[in-house]
């Protein structure tokens, strides 16, 4: 079946500094890959949508100076979360949707915790 | 407005019990229906997918139905066991704007023994 990776799973950082978090695909071409945040016993909720070798649409209130998306490839979308402050920590999911019907596969998730 | 609403909220049930988890929708156009299961700290993982057409779909003990005329689905557990303790989440896609898809909040079922 479909597999996304996503890496780290958990990371740590200092206040001010970015964050890079990896999302590939591991048996399909993923045409559109989505970035999630997840607060405590809340819903996910949609940060993007990114389209292989396109710029990523950001839902309304997301800052897109923040969370630099890149998709670069069919396999590999990454995350940065730039300057990094302590409300930014937060456990953020990646899923990828395939061009032949692999349907949303999501990855294992990073937790990030800003200190 | 293209809504999921889930219910119960939180469950609590005896090892070995069943229990139903509800997932009502006004998604429209609708395109297909899936329901996860997200351990804590992890990502979500599919348990089924239904289309329009389909009104049951199994996968181990886990069951869901779709009623597409009320636009109910429910997903059944069958002889629960500790390591179903985890949120399921109901995710409605709509064949509008790219197969846009919409979350549920959930349900967080608790299993005891």
């Amino acid at each position: 079946g479909a597999v996304v990776s996503q890496h780290p799973s958990w990371v740590i950082c200092k206040s001010g500094t970015s964050v890079k978090i990896e999302c590939r695909s591991l048996d399909f071409q993923a045409t559109t890959m989505f970035w999630y945040r997840q607060f405590p016993k809340q819903s996910l909720m949609l940060m993007a949508t990114s389209n292989e070798g396109s710029k990523a649409t950001y839902e309304q209130g997301v800052e897109k100076d923040k969370f630099l998306i890149n998709h670069a490839s069919l396999t590999l979308s990454t995350l940065t979360v730039t300057s990094a402050h302590p409300e930014d920590s937060s456990f953020y999911i990646c899923s990828a949707r395939g061009g032949r019907g692999e349907g949303y596969t999501f990855g294992s998730g990073t937790r990030l915790t800003v200190v | 407005k293209n809504q999921v609403e889930q219910s119960p909220q939180s469950l609590i049930i005896l090892e070995g019990k069943n229990c139903t988890l509800q997932c009502n929708y006004t998604v429209s156009p609708f395109s297909n229906l899936r329901w996860y299961k997200q351990d804590t700290g992890r990502g979500p993982v599919s348990l089924t997918i239904m289309t329009f057409s389909e009104n049951t779909k199994s996968n181990g003990r886990y069951t869901a139905t779709l009623d597409a005329d009320t636009k109910q689905s429910s997903l059944h557990i069958t002889a629960s066991q500790l390591s179903d303790s985890a949120s399921y989440i109901c995710v409605v896609s709509s064949l509008n704007t790219g197969n846009q898809f919409y979350f549920g909040t959930g349900t967080s079922l608790t299993v005891i023994p």
